[in-house]
């Protein structure tokens, strides 16, 4: 069936640590978004990449569509990075609905 | 970039009494919204889909009756929960999109607390 797999579950590194977290989805997508959700539960949108490279700043996403995985990126890590990191596809035919991964939960300790 | 505004962010409510939750699109407007619960620990779950003038699409094993969608504008969907109880509480996001290709906008969430 149709499954968004992320990981690592949970990853525990220290300040200053690079960091990469993955997503591998089961079928050909045409959206994929990053997010991070923050201690107090809001969710803040990194990327939109259904394919190829971007970066924000310390972030940087790759999705490679053909072999149906996606990559995030975190250097130099910050204690403000500690949250949760979803990652959510939307398949192809699908209506556009978000499925969404079980998360990794990142904490960085000063 | 776009907006979504999502009140009240904190509600306490007593068990058989009704909970209404707004989500705003501030400067886009959503054809479609979507409603998310999340337990304590979990992924989001999606609830339902609303699509502005038309009933929303609720996902199995989400009680329509119980979660009343209504999106009336394109910029305004709310959801209600009626006679809540102590296990309706919980996180409770709504998203916003433009298209059905574009980037999803999410509101800071709800938290629902039923005593």
């Amino acid at each position: 069936g149709i499954q968004v797999e992320q990981s690592p579950p949970d990853l525990i590194l220290q300040e200053g640590a690079n960091s990469t977290l993955r997503c591998n989805f089961s079928d050909s997508v045409n959206n994929l978004q990053w997010f991070h959700q923050n201690p107090w539960g809001q969710l803040i949108n990194l990327f939109y990449i259904p394919s190829g490279t971007k970066q924000n700043g310390r972030l940087s996403a790759t999705t490679v569509a053909t072999e149906r995985y996606s990559l995030l990126y975190i250097s130099s890590s910050q204690t403000t990075d500690s949250g949760v990191y979803f990652c959510a596809v939307a398949f192809m035919d699908s209506n556009y609905q978000l499925i969404w991964g079980a998360g990794t939960k990142l904490i960085i300790k000063p | 970039g776009a907006v979504v505004s999502q009140h009240p962010s904190r509600v306490i409510c007593k068990s058989g009494t009704s909970v209404k939750i707004e989500c705003r699109s501030l400067d886009f407007q959503a054809t479609t919204m979507f409603w998310y619960r999340q337990f304590p620990k979990k992924s989001l779950m999606l609830m339902a889909t609303s699509n502005e003038g038309s009933k929303a699409t609720y996902e199995q094993g989400v009680e329509k009756d119980k979660f009343l969608i209504n999106h009336a504008s394109l910029t305004l969907s709310t959801l209600t929960v009626t006679s809540a109880h102590p296990e309706d509480s919980s996180f409770y996001i709504c998203s916003a999109t433009t298209t059905g290709n574009s980037p999803l906008h999410f509101g800071n969430g709800t938290r629902l607390t039923v005593t």
